[in-house]
């Protein structure tokens, strides 16, 4: 298994939807959480940390459930500029390390 | 404020030859990640310096090695290229301490012929 695991997509969507991905951890020792979005051949640019308690910036919301060793990333009313892919990241307790999962692609059409 | 710098933004390397890549974190960032990001692969994690010492590396070959400096920029060596070492090589650089986010740079691409 995977250390984290992300849904490559495609995910298609019209400008306006809510789109929803989730991301599961295997290392229950983990402690913080990421969502990165990275454009083609660009690098990972941090969108939001992850707090336990979850949090939300503008459209965009992050949950984290523990129990179920999931992370989950809610974008409302898509944006075409959203069209992009999503990678979570987990760090891996002391060593600093983060572990990526292997992104979602989201496309967003007019 | 400036973000993590890269240089060079291309390399073209011989097999068999070496590669030297060099990262600048952001300022007041003592922490400095590389990260590899071959082709229809995730990123994987290379190295870990913080306060000039290694911390962790991943499971890479012995070939791939680096430094930082005083100033806490850093240096990734890339020994005996191979082809599959034709990649994105990502640098992200953090505060000190173990949970802060890390901020990456613009990534050098490392092409082996």
């Amino acid at each position: 298994r995977k250390e984290v695991e992300q849904d490559p997509g495609p995910f298609n969507v019209p400008e306006g939807a809510t789109v929803a991905f989730n991301c599961t951890y295997s290392n229950s020792a983990s402690q913080s959480f990421f969502w990165y979005r990275q454009d083609c051949r660009k690098e990972p640019k941090l969108l939001m940390s992850v707090y336990s308690s979850g949090n939300e910036d503008g459209r965009f919301t992050a949950q984290l459930n523990r129990a179920s060793q999931y992370i989950s990333l809610l974008i409302r009313d898509s944006k075409l500029s959203d069209s992009a892919t999503y990678l979570c990241a987990v760090k891996d307790g002391g060593f600093q390390k983060l572990v990526f999962g292997t992104g979602t692609r989201l496309l967003v059409s007019p | 404020e400036a973000g993590v710098t890269q240089s060079p933004t291309h390399l073209i390397k011989t097999r068999g030859q070496q590669a030297t890549l060099r990262c600048s974190p952001i300022s007041g960032h003592t922490s400095v990640y590389w990260y590899q990001q071959a082709l229809g692969l995730g990123l994987q994690f290379l190295l870990w310096y913080d306060e000039g010492e290694e911390r962790n590396r991943g499971n890479f070959p012995p070939r791939f090695s680096g430094r930082q400096f005083p100033n806490y920029s850093s240096e990734l060596n890339v020994n005996a290229l191979e082809l599959e070492d034709s990649a994105l090589y990502l640098c992200a650089s953090s505060l000190g301490g173990t949970l802060h986010e890390q901020y990456f740079g613009p990534g050098t691409r490392l092409t082996v012929t």
